[in-house]
């Protein structure tokens, strides 16, 4: 199976600030990349596919980028209904799998 | 405009079974991916196995390989979830998730359904 990692595992930030979460795989998976948000006691939404296409519907403040291992999520004015977690997923093969959650704060 | 809606919360006792249902409305329905995640309490998220209702079979994780069975009815565009032999380490929130269309097109997941809660408790 292919391991996901994100990091960190939870951050902190104010509004209108710029945040980056990264995401790395435990080998290449090109572009086949997706981010969700999760908000609590709420289902997953994605956010970003094909590791830098915006879902219709996301605002513009959300954006990704990467490809092999390595990947990021860039949130940049803050906003306080940014306060989430985010997960990554790989969708190169089965089992998808996800990372570990980043935790997203805004003071 | 797909529209998910899952059963309602269960609890159940460790050992017996547990069956979770998916109704799709909106878009086509027997040509995309239908995928089950579950979540346990404060943790992450873990794909379970999914299937194409035109194309079946299912895929399942490893890690759930003879204890899950997924099916498909598809005159009620219903999905289901079959879970026995459970611990209390499968109480968790049980999500389905409409991946792509075709047989083993891997992708995203979107839309989601509200997730149902399964407590396992003696």
């Amino acid at each position: 199976d292919i391991q996901m990692t994100q990091s960190p595992s939870a951050l902190s930030a104010s509004v209108g600030d710029t945040v980056t979460i990264t995401c790395r795989a435990s080998q290449s998976i090109s572009g086949w990349l997706a981010w969700y948000q999760q908000k609590p006691g709420k289902a997953p939404k994605v956010l970003i596919y094909k590791a830098s296409t915006l879902q219709r519907g996301v605002p513009s403040r959300f954006s990704g980028s990467g490809s092999g291992t390595d990947f990021t999520l860039t949130i940049s004015s803050l906003q306080p209904d940014d306060s989430a977690t985010y997960y990554c997923q790989q969708y190169t093969s089965y089992p998808y799998t996800f990372g570990q959650g980043t935790k997203l704060e805004i003071k | 405009q797909v529209q998910l809606v899952q059963s309602g919360a269960e609890v159940k006792k460790p050992g017996s079974s547990v069956k979770v249902s998916c109704k799709a409305s909106g878009d086509s329905f027997n040509t995309y991916a239908l995928n089950w995640v579950r979540q346990a309490p404060g943790q992450g998220l873990e794909w379970m196995g999914g299937i194409t209702p035109m194309f079946g079979p299912a895929k399942y994780a490893q890690k759930f390989q003879g204890r899950v069975t997924i099916t498909a009815d598809e005159s009620t565009r219903t999905v289901y979830m079959d879970l026995n032999s459970l611990t209390s380490e499968d109480t968790a929130v049980y999500y389905c998730a409409r991946g792509p269309p075709g047989f083993e097109i891997l992708g995203w997941l979107d839309p989601w359904g509200q997730g149902t809660l399964v407590t396992v408790s003696p």
